[in-house]
């Protein structure tokens, strides 16, 4: 079981907008700020956004994250079929000293 | 270009070492966090452990699943990272990622090498 909780499952048609939520505690989103990566199928995970809602260069304006106590969130908007993948939200957990992530969750492009 | 190439991995049985490592280009290894992340078949990611950078003394952290049987050190002259796995167990089967921080101040996992598979089976 996973210290962050996220649906295991999400889906969405073309042009629409999804969110993924992650929620977890005072000690980890609390007090920490939020990291989401995609899985690609049969890839390395990739940092899609970084302290709760950066978005590295290259990483497209459709892919937003947000913060609000101890939940956070990825939303996807103009939905695309590349965008079918895994994702995955992470933080530091400053009570068990350990980084902690999501258990994931799948997303699919109907 | 930021590069983190593993090796080591392969098949081990029960009970056995192993140990991984990681080449790293394309930055100032020595002034980056260096994480392990492991996923095993099928499953999500799990965070292994981390080595602070040489301006924190390379301070190692674990998970609990595998601390105390589990090493992590680095060698910053070769820009190298190392997972020692001592007393390994059939449920550390997983693909083993090199991972390095974002940046040199903020210490999230920015960047993953392509991951080693480690099969513990006898």
């Amino acid at each position: 079981q996973s210290v962050l909780t996220q649906p295991p499952s999400a889906s969405g048609t073309p042009g629409q907008r999804v969110t993924i939520s992650c929620s977890g505690s005072s000690s980890n989103i609390g007090s920490s700020t939020v990291n989401w990566y995609q899985q690609l199928p049969g890839t390395a995970p990739k940092l899609l956004i970084y302290n709760n809602d950066q978005r590295p260069s290259g990483v497209p304006d459709r892919f937003s994250g947000s913060k609000s106590g101890t939940s956070a969130s990825l939303a996807i908007s103009g939905l695309q079929s590349e965008d079918e993948a895994d994702y995955y939200c992470a933080a530091w957990d400053d009570s068990l000293n350990v980084r902690v992530f999501g258990g994931g969750t799948k997303l699919t492009v109907l | 270009e930021v590069q983190l190439v593993e090796s080591g991995g392969g098949l081990v049985q029960p009970g056995g070492s192993l140990r991984l490592s990681c080449a790293a280009s394309g930055f100032t290894f020595s002034d980056h966090y260096m994480d392990w992340v492991r996923q095993a078949p099928g499953k999500g990611l799990e965070w292994v452990g981390r080595s602070k950078n040489k301006a924190k003394s390379h301070t190692t952290e674990y998970a609990a699943s595998v601390k105390g049987r589990f090493a992590i050190s680095r060698d910053d002259s070769k820009s190298s990272l190392y997972l020692q796995m001592n007393s390994l167990k059939t449920e550390d089967t997983a693909v083993y990622y090199c991972a390095s921080s974002w940046s040199v101040s903020y210490y999230a996992i920015g960047y993953w090498g392509q991951g080693t598979l480690v099969t513990v089976s006898s």
